[in-house]
């Protein structure tokens, strides 16, 4: 069983929609849980971070964990073409970070 | 400003030889990463150290070394053991253990191809 599963998509959406995006990780030790964006070609860069139970939002980008479920997922409210890129779901276990395969999102104008 | 380099951004060697990823930091961060990418992959741990001098094996170190001789050096080797070692490499750091809800940085990448 792999650290942390996501679907690897693609996920597509139009322009001005929620894209919904999620993480299920198998440790339930892990601490902190991260959304990284990777553009192709690029290195990842960081969108989102959380290590409590609930919601937290940063502009468009709400992440939600729930660790009972040990699941956790990125929302993006009015999805720009911009946001066109791969989505890493990364757990971190006692400083050792752990990466899902990551989901492709494609938004359409 | 702060960050990770690495260098250099493409690498292409012949098979069968060793060549050496850089990756510098002057984050003051002591934890340091390198991971391995393929393509429509996600990131694959090679090793990590999480102190200078102190080094442990990821979950796909067969085929590389690595020292950590320096805080902000954390150079990577690809031997010749390496049985695909054609990948985009990543190196990252973070704060370190006392500091576990810190995120991972990330270098630009060395994007390695070997014929």
């Amino acid at each position: 069983q792999k650290e942390v599963e996501q679907n690897s998509g693609p996920l597509s959406v139009p322009e001005g929609a929620i894209a919904s995006l999620n993480c299920t990780y198998s440790d339930r030790g892990s601490q902190s849980f991260f959304w990284y964006r990777q553009y192709s070609g690029k290195s990842p860069e960081l969108i989102m971070f959380i290590y409590s139970n609930g919601d937290k939002e940063d502009g468009r980008f709400t992440a939600q964990l729930n660790k009972a479920s040990q699941y956790v997922s990125l929302l993006i409210r009015d999805s720009q073409p911009s946001d066109s890129a791969t989505y890493l779901c990364a757990v971190n276990n006692f400083n050792k970070f752990y990466f899902g395969s990551g989901t492709k999102l494609n938004v359409k104008p | 400003d702060g960050g990770i380099t690495q260098s250099p951004k493409y690498l292409f060697r012949k098979e069968g030889q060793n060549v050496t990823l850089s990756c510098e930091q002057n984050l003051n961060h002591d934890a340091m990463y390198w991971y391995r990418q393929d393509p429509g992959q996600g990131l694959r741990l090679i090793y990590y150290s999480q102190i200078v001098n102190d080094f442990q094996k990821g979950d796909i170190a067969e085929g590389y070394s690595v020292s950590r001789e320096k805080k902000e050096s954390f150079p990577l080797t690809v031997t010749s053991a390496q049985k695909n070692p054609t990948a985009f490499y990543l190196c990252a750091s973070s704060p370190g253990q006392i500091y576990y809800n810190s995120p991972l940085h990330f270098g630009n990448g060395t994007r390695l191809t070997v014929t």
